[in-house]
């Protein structure tokens, strides 16, 4: 199985911070990797599909790059209702998902 | 808009059984993939297995073989989730999601149900 890794597992920033998070594939998984927010109580949310790809509704402050097993999410300018916590997810050939261990970004 | 509607919430014996529902829309269940997150108190997203209602053709996490079954029930557009041999460690919020296309022959979990709740305690 595919493995994920995330770092950090959480940070402290204040609004209009840019925040990178980068997510590391133990195998190479082109481009199929998602991001997604969620805040607590509620389900995920995609924001990022294809390692690079807004999803719709998305606002652009939120970005992705990357391929094969290295992938970074940025948000450029961090507003008050992006605290949260972020996953990255792959998903592979064989059908199969796995999610990273998750980024909690909160108030600095 | 789509709609993922699960069960409601359920406590559960150690060594028991549950099973939770998750009903789509009849579109969505025709065209489209359901799977299974799961995420236990404090924890992270954990895919536990999905399946492809119209053929019937289930996959899970390896961790979970054995003792996870997904079917679903195409007259009623509901997917259900049964897990067997509970212990503590199977509490979790555990959700249903679509698995949408991308177009590059990527998946993503587009839509979400509200999530059930299973408590596992004696």
């Amino acid at each position: 199985d595919i493995q994920m890794t995330q770092s950090p597992s959480s940070l402290s920033a204040s609004v209009g911070d840019r925040v990178t998070i980068t997510c590391q594939a133990s195998q190479d998984i082109t481009n199929y990797l998602n991001w997604y927010q969620q805040k607590p109580g509620k389900a995920p949310k995609l924001l990022i599909y294809d390692a690079s790809n807004l999803a719709t509704g998305v606002p652009s402050r939120f970005s992705g790059s990357g391929s094969g097993t290295d992938f970074i999410f940025t948000i450029s300018s961090l507003e008050p209702e992006d605290f949260a916590t972020y996953y990255c997810q792959q998903y592979d050939n064989f059908a199969l998902f796995t999610f990273g261990p998750g980024t909690k970004v909160d108030i600095k | 808009q789509v709609l993922l509607v699960q069960s409601g919430a359920e406590v559960k014996k150690p060594g028991s059984s549950v099973k939770v529902s998750c009903e789509a829309s009849a579109a969505t269940f025709s065209t489209y993939a359901i799977s299974w997150v799961r995420q236990a108190p404090g924890q992270g997203l954990e895919w536990m297995g999905g399946i492809i209602p119209i053929f019937g053709a289930a996959n899970s996490a390896q961790k979970f073989q054995g003792r996870l079954t997904i079917t679903a029930d195409t007259s009623t557009s509901t997917a259900y989730l049964e897990l067997s041999n509970l212990t503590s460690a199977d509490t979790a919020v555990y959700y249903c999601a679509r698995v949408g296309y991308t177009g590059s022959s990527g998946r993503v979990f587009d839509y979400w149900g509200q999530g059930t709740l299973v408590t596992v305690s004696s």
